[in-house]
């Protein structure tokens, strides 16, 4: 069973600041999707890795991915509190089967 | 583009009545999918649709719940005789399988709660 393990779970961070979350997953993978949610909202679409060492920027937020460590990280850099929102990574086991998702990080930033 | 839409958006039903959601997807994406959301938790997948056909179920997906895509456009998700542990968001999403078809888009959610 394909596991998505995301941590931390919840971080606050001071505005300006960088910060990394990570997301580790079990088997192996076709696609890494990375989205964020805000309270009562549905979730918006950040980037999408398709390949090994595939590296996506936008804005403040900067995705990669290691295949061959099951491995995605979600860069913060200089924080804002606009992104205070909970950051989702989620995993393509097959192409256009389903996404199974990782319990989500919880981020807070603060002034 | 209009983007998935979901109808209701909110839900309030008592325990054992039937409620069901639609879902329209992005114009001529193939593929939709339903998951369900809890409070504190990610996505959990239950079924997908290429066109007409379902092609996957979750063992989430009891038998108390069916979904249909019956002309390959909108879907509709019942839920059966509900439960107060069927209270979640709903999610509806879709993607297309022309060119890269790679990002997968949400809908807003249909809110259900059971009292």
């Amino acid at each position: 069973e394909l596991k998505v393990e995301q941590n931390p779970l919840f971080l606050s961070m001071q505005e300006g600041k960088n910060y990394t979350i990570y997301c580790n997953y079990s088997t192996t993978s076709d696609r890494l999707y990375w989205y964020r949610q805000d309270p009562g909202k549905s979730l918006e679409s950040l980037f999408v890795l398709l390949s090994n060492g595939a590296v996506k920027q936008e804005g403040r937020l900067m995705a990669s991915l290691d295949t061959k460590a099951r491995l995605s990280t979600l860069h913060i850099t200089a924080a804002v509190h606009d992104l205070s929102a909970t950051y989702f990574c989620a995993v393509d086991m097959y192409s256009g089967y389903a996404l199974n998702f990782g319990k989500g990080t919880s981020l807070l930033v603060t002034p | 583009d209009t983007g998935v839409s979901q109808d209701p958006r909110h839900k309030i039903t008592k325990r054992g009545q039937n409620v069901t959601f639609r879902c329209d997807p992005i114009s001529e994406h193939n593929r939709l999918y339903w998951y369900r959301q809890t409070l504190g938790q990610g996505p959990e997948f239950l079924t997908y649709f290429q066109n007409e056909a379902q092609l996957e179920k979750s063992r989430l997906l009891s038998d108390r719940f069916s979904a249909e895509r019956p002309k390959g456009s909108f879907s509709t998700l019942e839920i059966q005789r509900t439960e107060q542990g069927d209270s979640a968001m709903y999610l509806c999403a879709s993607r297309s399988l022309r060119g890269s078809g790679n990002t997968i888009y949400f809908g807003e959610g249909s809110w259900l709660t059971v009292v």
